[in-house]
């Protein structure tokens, strides 16, 4: 079975400085896929950003970028120019090639401090 | 697209009561989940559909929790009867496949058993 584990409950950040969440997981496929969901107080899951683990370059959207260390199984997920709107909760979730079961990891609280 | 809609938003009721939680998935989306998340453990999937079938209900936690996709665009997670444990936040997600397809969540339903 998978598991995803984020070791940080809880981080903060000032406005516009840059924060990293470290995500790290277990599995024994070769083929699999990692998400960043954002729960933002309204409750809506929405993803963020995502890798595919073939893929040997890091995944970029826009102020959000990962860090994909396969060996290590590593994916951690780094925000730039941190605004407030980014306060949230955010979830590292794996999904195996072909699988429907997406473990989710059990959350970092981030906030953002003017 | 509207996104995935599920209703109620809040439901409280009590012990001992039928609840019924509601999800109109993406349209064009085969694949139907419901999850339920609490604090203590976290994001669970209870249930998946695709093309209406459920497929994978291990995740449902007693016999009291059932699950129903009439059609394509319609689900009911039912709990009869409900329990205070029950209390949490279910969502439904919808997707277009499996593995790196994006699952779409829904804002949500807050059961409150008391």
């Amino acid at each position: 079975a998978q598991t995803v584990t984020q070791s940080q409950p809880e981080m903060s950040v000032q406005e516009a400085e840059t924060v990293t969440l470290s995500c790290t997981y277990d599995t024994s496929e070769n083929n699999y896929y990692l998400f960043w969901y954002k729960q933002p107080p309204s409750r809506q899951m929405i993803l963020v950003i995502r890798q595919e683990a073939y893929k040997q370059q890091n995944a970029t959207e826009n102020r959000f970028s990962v860090n994909f260390q396969k060996a290590a199984k590593s994916f951690s997920l780094k925000i730039s120019d941190s605004q407030l709107g980014d306060t949230a909760m955010y979830f590292c979730a794996f999904i195996g090639a072909g699988s429907y079961q997406l473990t989710f990891g059990k959350g970092t609280k981030l906030s953002v401090i003017p | 697209d509207a996104g995935v809609i599920q209703s109620p938003r809040h439901e409280v009721t009590e012990m001992g009561q039928e609840v019924t939680l509601r999800c109109k998935p993406i349209s064009g989306h085969d694949y139907l989940f419901w999850y339920r998340q609490t604090m203590m453990r976290g994001l669970e999937l209870l249930i998946y559909f695709n093309n209406n079938v459920p497929i994978d209900d291990s995740g449902m936690p007693e016999d009291r929790f059932s699950a129903k996709m009439p059609n394509a665009s319609f689900s009911t997670l039912k709990i009869q009867p409900s329990e205070p444990r029950d209390s949490a936040v279910y969502f439904c997600a919808s997707s277009l496949a499996f593995g790196f397809n994006e699952q779409f969540f829904g804002p949500g339903t807050r059961l409150t058993v008391l």
